[in-house]
């Protein structure tokens, strides 16, 4: 298993140049998540899904949207990318249990720089 | 609403003296914990959870951390670092949410820095 792989790993846009991060899992969970990580502020959730075809906003959806148009894959686009979206951008995917709790599984992360 | 603190931004110390990191976080409900650990230029991976039963939870690298309801914490220690420990080290809290949802809240990490 490859587990949770991004594409790419590195990226520099300018300003206003539109991206989309391809995150995509082997594991059949149900559940999708984008990070972002910045120093000094942890992880942040941008958007997450509970399954396919469904979306839920997180805590800094402003500037970006996702599709979960696959059950194993999450995208992530910035339609006008900003300076300030500039971060090391993690996919992680998890499945409940009967338990309710997720353990998550974490991709290896993408840096992108927006100048 | 659910949320986590991080007491220390950074812990240095000495290679095989014992560390503490401290998390302490708020919830309403009943609620599951982890800690996770990342590696310099690498993804998060689990280190330890806590989701019901002893409160005492270990890991297969020395670590453990301990549940302590009535102090709402969640401190991640080990008796004996090594170098190899170095990383940053992230609390985590998930509890029920909208929909039935379990989405995890982090906290914002502590760097533990180990000195030869």
């Amino acid at each position: 298993n490859a587990g949770v792989t991004q594409t790419p790993k590195f990226r520099v846009l300018k300003t206003g140049q539109s991206m989309t991060l391809l995150c995509a899992q082997d594991m059949n969970h149900e559940y999708m998540y984008w990070y972002r990580q910045d120093p000094g502020m942890g992880l942040r959730l941008i958007h997450y899904s509970v399954g396919e075809g469904t979306t839920a906003k997180g805590e800094v959806p402003d500037g970006y949207n996702v599709s979960r148009l696959k059950k194993q894959n999450f995208l992530l686009g910035l339609e006008s990318a900003a300076p300030s979206q500039t971060s090391v951008y993690f996919c992680a995917s998890s499945t409940p249990t009967s338990g309710g709790y997720n353990e998550q599984f974490f991709g290896p992360g993408t840096r992108l720089t927006v100048l | 609403a659910q949320s986590v603190t991080q007491l220390d931004s950074q812990v240095p110390v000495f290679e095989e003296a014992p560390v503490e990191l401290r998390c302490n976080y708020s919830s309403s409900v009943s609620v599951y914990l982890f800690w996770y650990v990342q590696y310099p230029n690498q993804g998060l991976q689990l280190l330890l959870k806590y989701l019901s039963g002893s409160t005492l939870v270990e890991s297969i690298n020395g670590f453990e951390a301990e549940f302590n309801k009535s102090q709402t914490s969640f401190h991640l220690r080990k008796p004996s670092v090594h170098i190899s420990d170095t990383a940053e080290y992230f609390c985590a809290v998930s509890e029920r949410g909208v929909g039935g949802s379990y989405i995890p809240t982090f906290g914002r990490g502590t760097s533990l820095i180990v000195h030869p």
